[in-house]
């Protein structure tokens, strides 16, 4: 099983919400990421976790609060967002942070109106 | 800052031609280096990589890529292309012992069938 599952697929929220993106996998990887993808640019690294403890925050705003339950979970909880965080969320996961590909799931495609 | 270049932004060609895409990166010390592949409406796929050894890769789909350490290069090359190859190339390095995950932004091919 090489797959990263999300869910949901797609999230409409108001900028009053509190919502949360998940993400699993199950190939026994111990570093998993969250991205964010606008509209015809690259993802841009938003978090990463290594062995469910978080290694690196790219400076991104307290509105976005990553949490890693377990070595499988990942989740992006939101709350008190505004409409230009309107975007692609991607997770990925790999081996280890180091020296390893990552593997992508398929995105939430998140709409704040 | 590390940053990562790709020499074109939309490329178009007809099936059968041949590919070269473009990927320059800045960081100077050791690297690992992906080509990823987003089509239409589909999550990120990995093409093919590098981390040592013959400098000359091979991935998936008949896609294969140079590192030439000494141009700070890693393009991307196909012999002829299909109209499935349609498609968004990012080229992406992680450094600094994954430290720094950074992707390109992106080549757009279409390929005209």
């Amino acid at each position: 099983d090489t797959e990263v599952t999300q869910t949901p697929k797609h999230l409409v929220m108001g900028m009053t919400n509190k919502k949360s993106l998940k993400c699993e996998q199950h190939m026994g990887h111990r570093a998993m990421y969250w991205y964010k993808q606008k509209a015809k640019k690259p993802p841009e690294l938003m978090f990463v976790y290594s062995y469910e403890k978080l290694s690196i925050n790219e400076s991104v705003p307290s509105r976005f609060s990553p949490e890693c339950p377990n070595s499988s979970l990942l989740n992006l909880h939101l709350h008190a967002l505004q409409p230009e965080d309107s975007a692609l969320y991607l997770c990925a996961s790999s081996q280890q942070v180091v020296d390893y590909e990552q593997y992508f799931g398929p995105g939430t495609r998140l709409t704040v109106t | 800052a590390q940053s990562v270049s790709q020499h074109n932004h939309h490329v178009i060609l007809s099936e059968a031609a041949s590919l070269e895409l473009g990927c320059n990166y800045s960081y100077g010390g050791t690297v690992n280096l992906f080509w990823y592949v987003q089509y239409p409406g589909q999550h990120l796929q990995l093409l093919l990589k590098y981390f040592s050894g013959d400098p000359l890769v091979k991935g998936i789909k008949g896609f294969e890529a140079e590192f030439i350490k000494s141009k700070f290069s890693f393009n991307l090359r196909k012999p002829s292309v299909q109209w499935s190859d349609t498609a968004e190339y990012f080229c992406a390095v992680n450094a600094n012992y994954g430290q720094n995950f950074v992707f390109g932004p992106g080549t757009r091919l279409s390929v005209l069938p």
